[in-house]
């Protein structure tokens, strides 16, 4: 089945440590996204890919930082991480609808703990 | 600023009857909206779009209304199961632009 696979479902890192999150897709959408969500919060965007072109939003801390070397995967980066960037990180993708809007398929998350 | 508001209290109700939730959102005009479900430690299911010239929009058990005067959609589940328990996000997006803007989520727990 086509889908989003985000690695690892968990991780642990030590404040100030640098980590990488993982995602990949088999859908072979064209526009790939990274949301942070604390508990009981609304995911929240920190940017998206648009094939290569990367798309930041305004308010996304400089220590978040992402990579798409290719239409599968994509990955972000977290500088010096922060006890306030213990979230679930979502990756979704969505086909490009050419102004029209289109569904978002997201990955199951991984979780960051941060000692 | 924009703003989208669920009900953050959780919505109990018993398993055949029809679960609403609501959407309301301010300084806000958007062009589409999107339901999803998202289950605890899963990521977001995509269940519904709309569009602002669509009034109603039907999926099976599902319906969503968009009232872009009110600002309000409400989303209908009919024949409740205990298997709809879950939290159901609804997500804002302009034209032209893919990004979408997330509520907070309601969550929804049907008894047997």
């Amino acid at each position: 089945d086509a889908m989003v696979i985000q690695n690892p479902r968990y991780q642990v890192t030590q404040f100030g440590k640098p980590v990488t999150l993982s995602c990949s897709q088999t859908l072979n959408h064209n526009v790939m996204y990274w949301y942070q969500q604390k508990s009981s919060q609304a995911p929240k965007l920190l940017f998206h890919y648009y094939d290569k072109d990367f798309n930041n939003e305004a308010d996304t801390p400089d220590n978040f930082q992402s990579r798409r070397p290719n239409t599968s995967f994509c990955f972000l980066d977290i500088r010096s991480p922060g006890l306030g960037d213990a979230a679930m990180y979502l990756c979704a993708t969505s086909r490009d609808g050419r102004g029209v809007q289109q569904p978002q398929h997201f990955g199951d998350g991984t979780r960051l703990s941060i000692l | 600023s924009q703003k989208i508001e669920q009900n953050s209290e959780a919505l109990n109700i018993q398993e055949g009857k029809t679960a609403t939730l609501t959407c309301n959102y301010t300084n806000y005009s958007p062009a589409y909206l999107q339901w999803y479900r998202q289950d605890p430690g899963r990521g977001p299911v995509f269940l519904l779009l709309i569009r602002e010239n669509e009034k109603e929009k039907r999926k099976e058990r599902l319906k969503v209304t968009f009232d872009t005067t009110l600002k309000q959609s409400l989303f209908h589940i009919t024949a409740s199961q205990p298997a709809d328990s879950a939290t159901y996000l609804c997500a804002l997006g302009g034209t032209g632009r893919r990004a979408l803007t997330f509520g907070s989520g309601t969550r929804l727990q049907v008894q047997p």
